[in-house]
């Protein structure tokens, strides 16, 4: 399997707290992204990454910032955390624009609680 | 218009059986389509790829159909470990392309 680690696995925070959720990979890949997965919701694109400092808006990115400061990290931080961010989040990694040929690699997921 | 449609499902089948799963998306400029396989509170797994000509791995079939936006998968000799839910995915061209997933088809493959 691809070297994707997200951490932590599990969290719960309280509401207005800043969280920083981790993705790391060791595969060398260009692209990288974000999601959350919500039942009725299926997989929505959070951020994504196509290089080095190189990030842009999905399709649900209010509340959320990202970073990207060497190939193999990429941080999401929700802001100031609400109960509506309660959710379980995957990180994908690709080695070609549109995950072409192979798709996306995803992490574990981390499942945040926000109470 | 949802960008990419399953049914829901489930599909609650005995081993043996032969299932299929529809899917439709709304943008005709997509490039790239996949079925992902998730287990139940797992990550999701590429199961392959969709080609216009269709493609065969094993059990499992895949057909692309452009001109009506229509992308299907055929399991044959269904076994209990096919249980999961099948996400369709659709590449969405833009400034980098990125993967929209379908919010999946539930089976229950039973004894």
């Amino acid at each position: 399997d691809a070297g994707i680690t997200q951490s932590p696995r599990h969290k719960v925070t309280e509401t207005g707290t800043p969280v920083t959720l981790r993705c790391h990979q060791t595969e060398n890949h260009r692209y990288m992204y974000w999601y959350r997965q919500d039942p009725g919701h299926g997989l929505r694109l959070i951020h994504y990454s196509y290089g080095v400092k190189d990030t842009d808006k999905g399709e649900v990115s209010d509340g959320y910032s990202v970073s990207r400061s060497k190939t193999e990290d990429f941080l999401l931080t929700l802001e100031s955390a609400t109960s509506s961010q309660t959710s379980v989040y995957f990180c994908a990694i690709s080695d070609f624009e549109g995950g072409l040929g192979y798709g996306y690699t995803f992490g574990s997921g981390t499942r945040l609680t926000v109470v | 218009r949802k960008e990419v449609e399953q049914d829901p499902g489930p599909f609650n089948v005995p081993e043996g059986a032969t299932v299929a799963f529809n899917c439709t998306y709304s943008n005709s400029a997509s490039q790239s389509f996949f079925w992902y396989r998730q287990d139940c509170r797992k990550e999701p797994k590429l199961l392959m790829s969709v080609y216009s000509s269709g493609n065969e791995d094993g059990r499992f079939t895949a057909q692309l159909n452009r001109a009506s936006q229509y992308i299907s998968l055929l399991i044959r000799d269904s076994k209990l470990s096919d249980s999961a839910t099948y996400l369709c995915v659709v590449a969405q061209v833009g400034g980098v392309s990125t993967l929209t997933f379908g919010k999946g088809t539930m089976l229950l493959v039973s004894p």
